[in-house]
């Protein structure tokens, strides 16, 4: 079945560090590669997306790039501010669009000291 | 942008007794709502798809019996965990499907709770 795997935290960054957490998949199909933040106290939101090979996903400064032949999806940031204190979920969805059916991996906490 | 709303945020219960979690889309209407669990270190896992006024989709080996889903409303959706036991402590999290609202990308209609820590004692 499908899977996706990313880095272990707590990562703990000085502000303004690089910021980079790995994420790599399984899936049977052709998957669409997506990040997810969940904010303190606040639900999961849509970080950004990639829906076939090469695309780069970006958005707030986050990027990430569709890598097929590595099957890797890594979220960067070039440089971390206190807000982005967050977990990150990386995620897929093998249906096609139309689906709201996501496998996760299990979140990685980041946080950003001043 | 839409939000959903996820009561209550934590619940302490003793082996045996019921837990009611509420999900409720608060500026949308939701006809599917998800329910996902998230055990300690361990990935957020479907447990089941929610469908106002039918019957919810368990996924494989959860268990439709314990985990009763009711879905009345277009705006909410529960989750009653029955006769929890502490194997049942977990992170409960609810997502609602935006049926009208904006993005042309279907996930981007897709919101999440903040989500549930059960501890059964």
């Amino acid at each position: 079945g499908d899977s996706v795997t990313q880095m272990e935290g707590p990562v703990t960054l000085s502000e303004e560090a690089f910021l980079t957490i790995n994420c790599t998949y399984t899936a049977t199909g052709y998957p669409s590669l997506f990040w997810y933040v969940q904010y303190p106290g606040e639900g999961l939101q849509l970080l950004l997306k990639a829906t076939k090979a090469d695309d780069k996903g970006s958005n707030k400064g986050f990027e990430a790039t569709y890598r097929k032949e590595t099957t890797s999806f890594h979220l960067e940031k070039g440089s971390v501010q206190v807000s982005d204190s967050a977990v990150y979920f990386c995620a897929l969805s093998d249906s096609g669009a139309g689906s709201y059916q996501l496998t996760f991996g299990k979140g990685t906490k980041l946080s950003v000291i001043p | 942008g839409a939000v959903v709303s996820q009561h209550p945020s934590w619940v302490i219960c003793k082996s045996g007794t019921s837990v009611k979690i509420e999900c409720r889309s608060l500026d949308f209407q939701a006809t599917t709502m998800f329910w996902y669990r998230q055990f300690p270190k361990q990935s957020l896992m479907l447990m089941a798809t929610s469908n106002e006024g039918s019957k919810a989709t368990y996924e494989q080996g959860v268990e439709k019996d314990k985990f009763l889903i009711n879905h009345a409303s277009l705006t909410l959706s529960t989750l009653t965990v029955t006769s929890a036991h502490p194997e049942d402590s977990s992170f409960y999290i609810c997502s609602a499907r935006d049926t009208v609202g904006q993005g042309k990308w279907t996930n981007e209609k897709l919101f999440f709770g903040s989500g549930t820590q059960l501890s059964v004692l």
